[in-house]
């Protein structure tokens, strides 16, 4: 399994509070990506990164922000949380050498509830 | 831009049925195509993949071939256990331009496999 972990595992905040997620690799890889699983809607990319301090917006980026000052940890925060926000959210790696044969490895996720 | 259709589930079956998941995509150039697999309360696991048309993806017993004529990739299963029980999601990347490595999901099909 790669080396993947998230926390916290659990949260629960109330709307406006800021709220940062972490995702930590021990496997070196390149590429790091935030995504968010809603019913119905599969898992959609919010914000990924392609080295230390290069990052760029995902598909449903707005609230959110990124920060990866180091290879292994990639920050997600959610400056004031809005109800909207309650999801899971998933962390994932990947080599970045192969193009299109990479394959992203997740982590176990975080369940964020905001009242 | 790219869209991964699955079919509606859940899908319910006995122990030792036949399994098909239908996956059909829609992106431009070639991408990669995958499934991934969520245990209950699990994150996501890679399942299999394809790369290249005709390739078939196998892994556990499960199948798939990328099929670029019909642009399906559906996941199919001989025999199937009540520990394959879980929400399958299939997904496709494409490298290079502005979506290098940027995974998008079907909405997920839930199994459930009764003894």
């Amino acid at each position: 399994d790669a080396g993947i972990t998230q926390s916290p595992r659990h949260k629960v905040t109330e709307t406006g509070t800021p709220v940062t997620l972490r995702c930590h690799q021990t496997e070196n890889h390149r590429y790091m990506y935030w995504y968010r699983q809603d019913p119905g809607h599969g898992l959609r990319l919010i914000h990924y990164s392609y080295g230390v301090k290069d990052t760029d917006k995902g598909e449903v980026s707005d609230g959110y922000s990124v920060s990866r000052s180091k290879t292994e940890d990639f920050l997600l925060t959610l400056e004031s949380a809005t109800s909207s926000q309650t999801s899971v959210y998933f962390c994932a790696i990947s080599e970045g050498q192969g193009g299109r044969a990479d394959t992203q490895y997740f982590g176990p996720g975080t369940r964020l509830t905001v009242l | 831009g790219n869209s991964v259709t699955q079919m509606e589930g859940p899908v319910t079956l006995s122990e030792e049925a036949f399994l098909t998941i239908n996956c059909t995509y829609t992106a431009t150039g070639y991408p990669s195509l995958f499934w991934y697999v969520q245990y209950p309360g699990e994150g996501l696991q890679l399942l299999l993949k394809a790369t290249k048309a005709d390739d078939k993806g196998s892994n556990k017993g499960f199948e798939a071939t990328y099929r670029k004529e019909t642009t399906s990739f559906h996941l199919e299963k001989g025999s199937v256990q009540v520990s394959d029980s879980a929400v399958y999601f299939c997904a496709l990347v494409n490298a290079g331009g502005t979506s290098y490595g940027k995974l998008t999901f079907g909405q997920g099909t839930i199994l459930t496999v009764h003894p």
